[in-house]
C-alpha cells in the first residue's frame, strides 16, 4: 500500500514557470524526501525536510512541510525542459525512520515545454 | 563504480519461467534495497538488506519472490515461476549507513513477463 498522495496527477507548463505538486501523507513521520524519475532512468534524490523543519531550499527547488495538515510541497522555479520528469515524495516506513524502507506516492508528471 | 547498476536493463520470461535480476550497490554501502514499481505508480518496497542480513522482507508478494546477499554486497532477486502480474521494474536502491540515510537508486530492471 502506499503512503502519500499527490496532487496534480500531471501538470504541464511552458518553460520559465514555476510548478507546485502537492503530497499528503497518513501516519506521522521522522522526513519527508522528493524523488525525480526521468523516463526509464531510476529515481534520484532532491531533497530531504525533518519533521521539525518547516520549509528547506536546494537550488531552484523550494520544499514546505506541514505536519499538522500532513502534507509537504515541492516547488520548482523558473522551470527548464530538463525538469520534465515524475516527481514522488516518499516517507519513512515508520515514525523513527530508523528501517529505511520508504513508502512513495503515485507521483505528479510534469512536463516542461521549450 | 560511481552509482547503483543493476543487470539486465530488460528482461522478457515466458509465464512459468524463473528470472534473476542483479544488484550492484555502491561500495561499501551497507543497507540495500529492493523496490517493484507498476507502470504509472509510485516504487512499492520488497525488501531489506544491512549488510548479509536480510531484515526486512515484508514487502515481498509470495513466496515465489527471493532475495539474497550472501556476501553483503551484490544481491540478486529471484522469481520463480513468473505470472504476468510480475511485470514491472524492479529498482535496487543502497545507502551508506541504516535507516535514515540518503537511498542511491539504480536504473531498474524492467521485467516483461508474457
Amino acid at each position: 500500500s502506499q503512503q502519500g498522495e499527490e496532487d496534480p496527477q500531471a501538470l504541464s507548463i511552458q518553460e520559465g514557470e514555476n510548478a507546485t505538486m502537492n503530497c499528503s501523507y497518513k501516519t506521522s513521520i521522522n522526513n519527508l524526501q522528493w524523488y525525480r524519475q526521468n523516463s526509464g532512468r531510476g529515481l534520484v534524490h532532491l531533497i530531504l525536510i525533518r519533521s521539525n523543519e518547516r520549509e528547506k531550499h536546494s537550488g531552484r527547488l523550494r520544499v514546505t512541510l506541514d505536519t499538522s495538515k500532513k502534507s509537504s510541497s515541492l516547488l520548482i522555479t523558473a522551470s527548464r525542459a530538463a525538469d520534465t520528469a515524475s516527481y514522488f515524495c516518499a516517507t519513512p516506513r515508520s515514525p523513527s525512520g530508523n528501517t529505511g524502507k520508504l513508502i512513495f506516492g503515485q507521483g505528479t508528471t510534469l512536463q516542461v515545454k521549450p | 563504480g560511481a552509482g547503483v547498476s543493476q543487470s539486465p536493463r530488460y528482461k522478457v520470461a515466458k509465464r512459468g519461467q524463473d528470472v534473476a535480476l542483479r544488484c550492484d550497490p555502491i561500495s561499501g554501502h551497507v543497507s540495500l534495497f529492493w523496490y517493484q514499481q507498476a507502470l504509472g505508480q509510485g516504487p512499492e518496497f520488497l525488501t531489506y538488506f544491512q549488510n548479509e542480513a536480510q531484515l526486512d522482507k515484508s514487502g515481498l508478494p509470495s513466496d515465489r519472490f527471493f532475495a539474497e546477499r550472501p556476501e553483503g554486497s551484490v544481491s540478486t532477486l529471484k522469481i520463480q515461476r513468473t505470472q504476468q502480474e510480475d511485470s514491472a521494474v524492479y529498482l535496487c536502491a543502497s545507502s551508506r549507513g541504516q535507516g535514515t540515510d540518503t537511498q542511491y537508486f539504480g536504473p531498474g530492471t524492467r521485467l516483461t513477463v508474457l
